[in-house]
Protein backbone atom coordinates (compact mmCIF):
# COMPACT_ATOMS: atom_id res chain seq x y z
CA UNK A 1 0.00 0.00 0.00
CA UNK A 2 1.56 3.23 -1.84
CA UNK A 3 -0.09 5.99 0.39
CA UNK A 4 0.63 9.46 -1.10
CA UNK A 5 3.37 9.43 -3.56
CA UNK A 6 4.67 12.90 -4.43
CA UNK A 7 7.06 13.76 -7.18
CA UNK A 8 9.39 14.41 -7.70
CA UNK A 9 11.19 14.74 -4.39
CA UNK A 10 13.57 18.05 -5.24
CA UNK A 11 13.89 20.22 -8.33
CA UNK A 12 15.41 23.62 -8.90
CA UNK A 13 13.46 25.58 -11.85
CA UNK A 14 14.85 29.41 -13.08
CA UNK A 15 12.44 32.08 -12.70
CA UNK A 16 9.68 32.18 -15.14
CA UNK A 17 9.28 28.30 -16.00
CA UNK A 18 6.42 25.91 -15.36
CA UNK A 19 6.72 22.76 -14.00
CA UNK A 20 4.01 20.26 -12.71
CA UNK A 21 4.32 18.67 -8.58
CA UNK A 22 2.84 15.28 -9.25
CA UNK A 23 0.54 13.97 -6.01
CA UNK A 24 -1.38 10.39 -6.51
CA UNK A 25 -2.96 8.21 -3.54
CA UNK A 26 -4.64 4.77 -3.16
CA UNK A 27 -6.45 4.61 -0.50
CA UNK A 28 -9.86 5.75 -2.27
CA UNK A 29 -10.02 9.23 -0.42
CA UNK A 30 -12.44 11.71 -1.04
CA UNK A 31 -10.16 14.78 0.16
CA UNK A 32 -7.11 16.38 -1.27
CA UNK A 33 -5.06 19.20 -0.48
CA UNK A 34 -1.77 20.77 -0.94
CA UNK A 35 0.40 22.88 1.58
CA UNK A 36 3.42 24.65 1.44
CA UNK A 37 5.88 24.32 4.32
CA UNK A 38 8.67 27.70 5.40
CA UNK A 39 10.92 28.13 7.70
CA UNK A 40 8.89 29.71 10.50
CA UNK A 41 5.05 29.33 9.04
CA UNK A 42 3.89 25.72 9.55
CA UNK A 43 2.22 24.69 6.96
CA UNK A 44 -0.20 26.53 5.02
CA UNK A 45 -3.28 25.37 2.10
CA UNK A 46 -2.68 26.40 -1.04
CA UNK A 47 -5.69 24.49 -2.79
CA UNK A 48 -7.76 21.55 -2.01
CA UNK A 49 -10.20 19.40 -3.45
CA UNK A 50 -13.01 17.60 -1.93
CA UNK A 51 -13.53 15.09 -4.98
CA UNK A 52 -12.78 14.56 -8.71
CA UNK A 53 -14.02 17.36 -10.50
CA UNK A 54 -14.55 19.65 -7.60
CA UNK A 55 -11.29 21.82 -6.29
CA UNK A 56 -11.10 25.59 -4.48
CA UNK A 57 -8.58 27.59 -3.17
CA UNK A 58 -7.16 27.89 0.50
CA UNK A 59 -4.65 30.63 1.72
CA UNK A 60 -2.29 30.91 -0.43
CA UNK A 61 -3.21 29.66 -4.07
CA UNK A 62 -1.64 32.57 -6.22
CA UNK A 63 0.62 31.58 -8.74
CA UNK A 64 -0.78 28.43 -8.79
CA UNK A 65 -2.95 26.00 -10.17
CA UNK A 66 -4.63 22.41 -9.72
CA UNK A 67 -7.40 19.88 -11.12
CA UNK A 68 -8.87 16.75 -10.19
CA UNK A 69 -9.80 14.69 -12.73
CA UNK A 70 -9.37 11.62 -10.76
CA UNK A 71 -9.83 10.27 -7.70
CA UNK A 72 -6.37 9.39 -6.73
CA UNK A 73 -4.46 12.42 -9.09
CA UNK A 74 -4.31 15.82 -7.84
CA UNK A 75 -1.55 17.90 -9.67
CA UNK A 76 -0.19 21.30 -8.85
CA UNK A 77 0.78 23.66 -11.31
CA UNK A 78 3.15 26.19 -11.39
CA UNK A 79 2.57 28.85 -13.88
CA UNK A 80 5.41 30.68 -13.77
CA UNK A 81 8.25 30.23 -10.95
CA UNK A 82 9.06 33.05 -8.40
CA UNK A 83 11.24 32.96 -5.99
CA UNK A 84 8.83 33.36 -3.47
CA UNK A 85 7.54 29.67 -3.86
CA UNK A 86 10.85 28.77 -3.23
CA UNK A 87 9.37 25.95 -0.52
CA UNK A 88 8.81 22.80 0.55
CA UNK A 89 5.63 21.50 -0.67
CA UNK A 90 3.08 18.95 0.78
CA UNK A 91 0.02 17.11 -0.36
CA UNK A 92 -1.73 15.13 1.68
CA UNK A 93 -5.46 13.19 1.51
CA UNK A 94 -8.05 11.79 3.96
CA UNK A 95 -10.77 9.83 3.90
CA UNK A 96 -13.52 11.51 5.40
CA UNK A 97 -14.47 14.15 8.13
CA UNK A 98 -11.85 14.58 11.02
CA UNK A 99 -10.02 11.37 10.12
CA UNK A 100 -5.71 11.43 10.20
CA UNK A 101 -4.61 13.44 6.89
CA UNK A 102 -1.90 11.06 5.12
CA UNK A 103 1.39 12.88 3.85
CA UNK A 104 3.63 12.61 0.80
CA UNK A 105 6.81 13.02 1.41
CA UNK A 106 7.57 16.55 -0.05
CA UNK A 107 8.73 18.36 -2.92
CA UNK A 108 11.66 20.61 -2.11
CA UNK A 109 11.33 23.21 -4.71
CA UNK A 110 13.78 26.36 -5.58
CA UNK A 111 13.15 29.05 -7.48
CA UNK A 112 16.21 30.56 -8.80
CA UNK B 1 -10.72 32.35 11.07
CA UNK B 2 -9.00 29.88 13.20
CA UNK B 3 -5.21 30.24 14.63
CA UNK B 4 -2.95 28.03 16.47
CA UNK B 5 -0.49 29.30 18.51
CA UNK B 6 2.37 27.26 19.63
CA UNK B 7 4.60 29.27 21.87
CA UNK B 8 7.80 27.34 22.61
CA UNK B 9 9.84 27.66 18.77
CA UNK B 10 12.65 25.25 20.65
CA UNK B 11 12.71 22.64 23.62
CA UNK B 12 15.04 19.94 24.30
CA UNK B 13 14.84 17.22 27.15
CA UNK B 14 17.21 14.53 28.21
CA UNK B 15 16.51 11.16 27.14
CA UNK B 16 14.08 9.36 29.25
CA UNK B 17 12.99 12.58 30.62
CA UNK B 18 9.19 14.14 30.26
CA UNK B 19 8.20 16.94 28.27
CA UNK B 20 5.28 18.92 27.84
CA UNK B 21 4.88 21.21 24.30
CA UNK B 22 1.88 24.20 24.26
CA UNK B 23 -0.52 24.34 21.87
CA UNK B 24 -3.59 27.19 22.25
CA UNK B 25 -5.85 27.66 19.69
CA UNK B 26 -8.57 30.53 18.87
CA UNK B 27 -12.17 29.16 17.34
CA UNK B 28 -15.56 30.14 17.58
CA UNK B 29 -16.63 26.50 16.76
CA UNK B 30 -17.43 23.90 19.10
CA UNK B 31 -17.07 20.47 16.71
CA UNK B 32 -14.00 20.48 15.67
CA UNK B 33 -10.66 18.21 15.44
CA UNK B 34 -6.95 18.63 17.19
CA UNK B 35 -3.88 16.60 15.89
CA UNK B 36 -0.11 16.48 16.59
CA UNK B 37 1.48 15.82 13.74
CA UNK B 38 5.86 15.05 13.74
CA UNK B 39 8.06 15.89 11.35
CA UNK B 40 11.67 14.11 11.97
CA UNK B 41 14.49 14.84 9.64
CA UNK B 42 13.38 12.62 7.00
CA UNK B 43 10.67 15.20 6.22
CA UNK B 44 7.66 13.11 6.60
CA UNK B 45 4.42 14.03 8.36
CA UNK B 46 3.29 11.61 11.23
CA UNK B 47 0.31 11.64 12.75
CA UNK B 48 0.94 11.43 16.77
CA UNK B 49 -2.03 11.94 18.51
CA UNK B 50 -5.77 13.26 17.26
CA UNK B 51 -8.44 14.55 19.68
CA UNK B 52 -12.38 15.27 19.11
CA UNK B 53 -13.63 18.23 20.60
CA UNK B 54 -16.90 16.89 21.94
CA UNK B 55 -14.84 13.94 23.59
CA UNK B 56 -13.87 14.74 27.40
CA UNK B 57 -11.89 12.12 27.81
CA UNK B 58 -7.90 12.81 26.63
CA UNK B 59 -6.21 11.14 23.85
CA UNK B 60 -3.28 8.83 24.53
CA UNK B 61 -1.42 6.76 22.45
CA UNK B 62 1.63 4.95 24.30
CA UNK B 63 3.84 7.83 25.36
CA UNK B 64 2.13 10.46 24.13
CA UNK B 65 -1.04 11.97 25.80
CA UNK B 66 -2.80 15.37 25.39
CA UNK B 67 -3.90 17.71 28.10
CA UNK B 68 -7.15 19.04 26.44
CA UNK B 69 -8.85 21.22 27.95
CA UNK B 70 -11.99 23.12 25.89
CA UNK B 71 -12.75 26.40 27.83
CA UNK B 72 -8.88 27.48 28.07
CA UNK B 73 -8.36 26.04 24.39
CA UNK B 74 -5.66 24.61 25.18
CA UNK B 75 -3.97 21.29 23.57
CA UNK B 76 -0.84 20.57 25.31
CA UNK B 77 1.20 16.94 24.05
CA UNK B 78 3.18 15.38 26.92
CA UNK B 79 5.49 12.97 25.92
CA UNK B 80 7.08 10.61 28.55
CA UNK B 81 10.38 8.66 28.68
CA UNK B 82 11.72 10.67 25.97
CA UNK B 83 13.66 8.84 23.11
CA UNK B 84 16.38 9.95 20.80
CA UNK B 85 14.33 8.99 17.98
CA UNK B 86 11.28 11.88 19.31
CA UNK B 87 13.76 14.00 18.12
CA UNK B 88 11.65 16.39 15.63
CA UNK B 89 9.21 19.18 14.80
CA UNK B 90 6.05 18.95 16.44
CA UNK B 91 3.07 20.39 15.06
CA UNK B 92 -0.45 21.38 16.69
CA UNK B 93 -3.30 21.53 13.72
CA UNK B 94 -6.90 22.42 13.95
CA UNK B 95 -9.61 21.16 11.88
CA UNK B 96 -13.29 22.42 12.09
CA UNK B 97 -16.13 19.91 11.83
CA UNK B 98 -19.33 19.68 10.44
CA UNK B 99 -19.15 19.80 6.54
CA UNK B 100 -16.58 21.85 4.48
CA UNK B 101 -13.43 20.80 6.69
CA UNK B 102 -11.08 20.93 4.36
CA UNK B 103 -8.60 23.03 6.10
CA UNK B 104 -5.81 21.86 8.19
CA UNK B 105 -5.13 24.84 10.62
CA UNK B 106 -1.07 24.49 11.73
CA UNK B 107 0.88 26.08 14.35
CA UNK B 108 4.36 27.22 13.60
CA UNK B 109 5.58 24.42 14.81
CA UNK B 110 7.92 23.54 18.39
CA UNK B 111 11.46 22.04 17.68
CA UNK B 112 11.76 19.28 20.26
CA UNK B 113 15.71 17.86 20.38
CA UNK B 114 15.93 14.49 22.77
CA UNK B 115 19.48 14.89 23.99
CA UNK B 116 21.26 11.67 25.33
Amino acid sequence: NAGVTQTPKFQVLKTGQSMTLQCAQDMNHEYMSWYRQDPGMGLRLIHYSVGAGITDQGEVPNGYNVSRSTTEDFPLRLLSAAPSQTSVYFCASRLREGTEAFFGQGTRLTVV
Amino acid sequence: AQTVTQSQPEMSVQEAETVTLSCTYDTSENNYYLFWYKQPPSRQMILVIRQEAYKQQNATENRFSVNFQKAAKSFSLKISDSQLGDTAMYFCAFMKGGGSNYKLTFGKGTLLTVNP
